[in-house]
């Protein structure tokens, strides 16, 4: 079990360029969320999946935001056109229906910063 | 609503006092709760649990007790270190739906 994992870690970016994050949460877990988190803040939800399906997406996720799960395994979060207020750092996280507790586990996450 | 309320920080101590963070929580139901500590530039770490009322979750010597009677999950531990020094995030989670966290409480250890 190598925890969840998040690329890229870090990302500057210019203004209405384009972004990408990948993650791949631990094995076989079913359920996989996106985060938002800003300075001094808690995460905020954004999205998440229940195996390659959306269930919900939050008012935060504007139509510039789009996140993939095509397999049921790793999830993308594309930003198109960013903005400075997209500047933060976006966290992914997976459980499984089966663990015990509902625990739900959070990678190191990756930081924007649009310039 | 469904919310977490943190006692905001940042919480100031010396090294080896004893530390509370107070959590109170609204729900509908019986969600299960958590307690995740972030460390600076890190992603956040399960610190500790529990999944129904009067259970306590303990972990790396904190403690926190399920109370219904006060909808509150407050972190203790009795003799804190410099290394305790994080970001420390009340959380709860209704059965199958999403993680909602408080606005984190920033603690600061001094030698």
């Amino acid at each position: 079990d190598t925890g969840v994992s998040q690329n890229p870690r870090h990302k500057i970016t210019k203004r209405g360029q384009n972004v990408t994050f990948r993650c791949d949460p631990i094995s076989e877990h079913n359920r996989l969320y996106w985060y938002r988190q800003t300075l001094g803040q808690g995460p905020e939800f954004l999205t998440y999946f229940q195996n390659e399906a959306q269930l919900e997406k939050s008012r935060l996720l504007s139509d510039r935001f789009s996140a993939e799960r095509p397999k049921g395994s790793f999830s993308t979060l594309e930003i198109q056109r960013t903005e400075q207020g997209d500047s933060a750092m976006y966290l992914c996280a997976s459980r499984s229906d089966r663990s015990p507790g509902n625990t739900i586990y959070f990678g190191e996450g990756s930081w924007l910063t649009v310039v | 609503g469904n919310s977490v309320t943190q006692m905001e920080g940042p919480v100031t101590l010396s090294e080896e006092a004893f530390l509370t963070i107070n959590c109170t929580y609204t729900a509908t139901g019986y969600p299960s709760l958590f307690w995740y500590v972030q460390y600076p530039g890190e992603g956040l770490q399960l610190l500790l649990k529990a999944t129904k009322a009067d259970d306590k979750g303990s972990n790396k010597g904190f403690e926190a007790t399920y109370r219904k009677e006060t909808t509150s999950f407050h972190l203790e531990k009795g003799s804190v270190q410099v290394s305790d020094s994080a970001v420390y995030f009340c959380a709860r989670l209704p059965s199958f739906q999403k993680l909602v966290f408080g606005t984190g409480t920033r603690l600061l250890v001094s030698p």
